[in-house]
This record gives C-alpha cells, sequence and structure tokens, in this order.
C-alpha cells in the first residue's frame, strides 16, 4: 500500500541554524510534491511545490529537494527562527487523479 | 491575497443530525476539494469537485456526504446523519486547475465539527 512518512518525533534547533525535515514515500509514483506549514487548530499554508522532473526548488529561506529513485523530499529552513515553529507536512498527488495524500507532519521547535 | 474561507469556524452538533459546512473557494479557482483532520492524526482527502460534478471522492466519502455548488461563490459539504466518529477539523480547499502551474491547493482555516 501508498505510504508517506515523516518523522513524527518533534526536531529541536536553535535559532539561527538550518533545519532540515524529511518525507519518504514508498508505493507512489508523484506527479509532484508539495510541503504546508501547519500551526496548531488552522488550515495547511502552502509553502512550496516540486515536481518530479525537478530536483531542488528555493524560496527565500526555504529549499526542498526531490529524488525520485530515494523517493525521498528533503525540506530545509536555513537561518532558522522562533517563528518557524510549526508542523510541516509533505503531500504528494499521483498522475492519476487530483487528491493530495499527506504525511503526518514533524513539528519543528526553533529555540532562541 | 485571495483566501479560501470557511464558516463556521465551529460546530457542536448531536449524533444524528444533520450539518452544513460551507466554503468560499478563491474566486478565479476552478477545483474545489474537502479534507478532514480528525484529532492527532493525518490530513485525509475527502472529496474533489469540478464542473458542477465530484470527479474523485475517497473511501470517507460515503452516502452520508454530500457536495454542493449552490451558487458561484459557495462550495458546501453536508453530513446527512452525523455520527461521534465525524468529530474532526474539515478543510476546504481549491485550486486554479490541475497542471501547468495552478495546480497548487489552497486550504481554508477549517471547520472544527464536534459531534456529540
Amino acid at each position: 500500500s501508498q505510504k508517506i512518512e515523516q518523522n513524527s518525533e518533534a526536531l529541536n534547533i536553535q535559532e539561527g541554524k538550518t533545519a532540515t525535515l524529511t518525507c519518504n514515500y514508498t508505493n507512489y509514483s508523484p506527479a509532484y510534491l508539495q510541503w504546508y506549514r501547519q500551526d496548531p487548530g488552522r488550515g495547511p499554508v502552502f509553502l512550496l511545490l516540486i515536481r518530479e522532473n525537478e530536483k531542488e526548488k528555493r524560496k527565500e529561506r526555504l529549499k526542498v529537494t526531490f529524488d525520485t529513485t530515494l523517493k525521498q523530499s528533503l525540506f530545509h529552513i536555513t537561518a532558522s527562527q522562533p517563528a518557524d515553529s510549526a508542523t510541516y507536512l509533505c503531500a504528494l498527488r499521483g498522475n492519476a487523479g487530483n487528491m493530495l495524500t499527506f504525511g503526518g507532519g514533524t513539528r519543528l521547535m526553533v529555540k532562541p | 491575497e485571495p483566501e479560501v474561507t470557511q464558516t463556521p469556524s465551529h460546530q457542536v452538533t448531536q449524533m444524528g443530525q444533520e450539518v452544513i459546512l460551507r466554503c468560499v473557494p478563491i474566486s478565479n479557482h476552478l477545483y474545489f476539494y474537502w479534507y478532514r483532520q480528525i484529532l492527532g492524526q493525518k490530513v485525509e482527502f475527502l472529496v474533489s469537485f469540478y464542473n458542477n460534478e465530484i470527479s474523485e471522492k475517497s473511501e470517507i466519502f460515503d452516502d452520508q456526504f454530500s457536495v454542493e455548488r449552490p451558487d458561484g461563490s459557495n462550495f458546501t459539504l453536508k453530513i446527512r446523519s452525523t455520527k461521534l466518529e465525524d468529530s474532526a477539523m474539515y478543510f476546504c480547499a481549491s485550486s486554479k486547475n490541475l497542471a501547468g502551474g495552478g495546480e497548487t491547493q489552497y486550504f481554508g482555516p477549517g471547520t472544527r465539527l464536534l459531534v456529540l
């Protein structure tokens, strides 16, 4: 069956450091992958989209990589700030259909 | 920046009652979605809607659920006879299209539904 796995343990880092979050998937051929931020009790907020034929995407302090051979995406936040503390979700969309399948999310805590 | 809006923000209902959750998608978007998130669990797809009909639905979206676009701006999710296990946060999302740069799904703030 299809699986999308994110590290369920919280990631604690010091302000100013780079946070790296991982999304692994199995039995899936995604057309693209998206990263969202979710704060408690709020809806997912779109951050970045990367397509199957792209290796890397950047937006300000954010960087996403996509390795379809390893079936993995890495999400980096450079120069992290306490305001970056949230849960980060990866979501995949396959080549057929338009539903997004979400991972369980990784909670990031940035300490001042 | 345009946003997806949802009402109400919170809804409490008795088991067996009907509820209607409302959404106003982003105005030039053509694809509409409902997802739900049970407390502490993953966001799960329910249904997608395009051109006034359902284009895809999950196993969760059984006969108790229905969707409608009653006018040019609203998109609704109806749960006919609520069960305790329907308690969750329900998110509406919309996208411009399915490819070519407009496929990003933008989510609303959610409606927290509690079934007693």
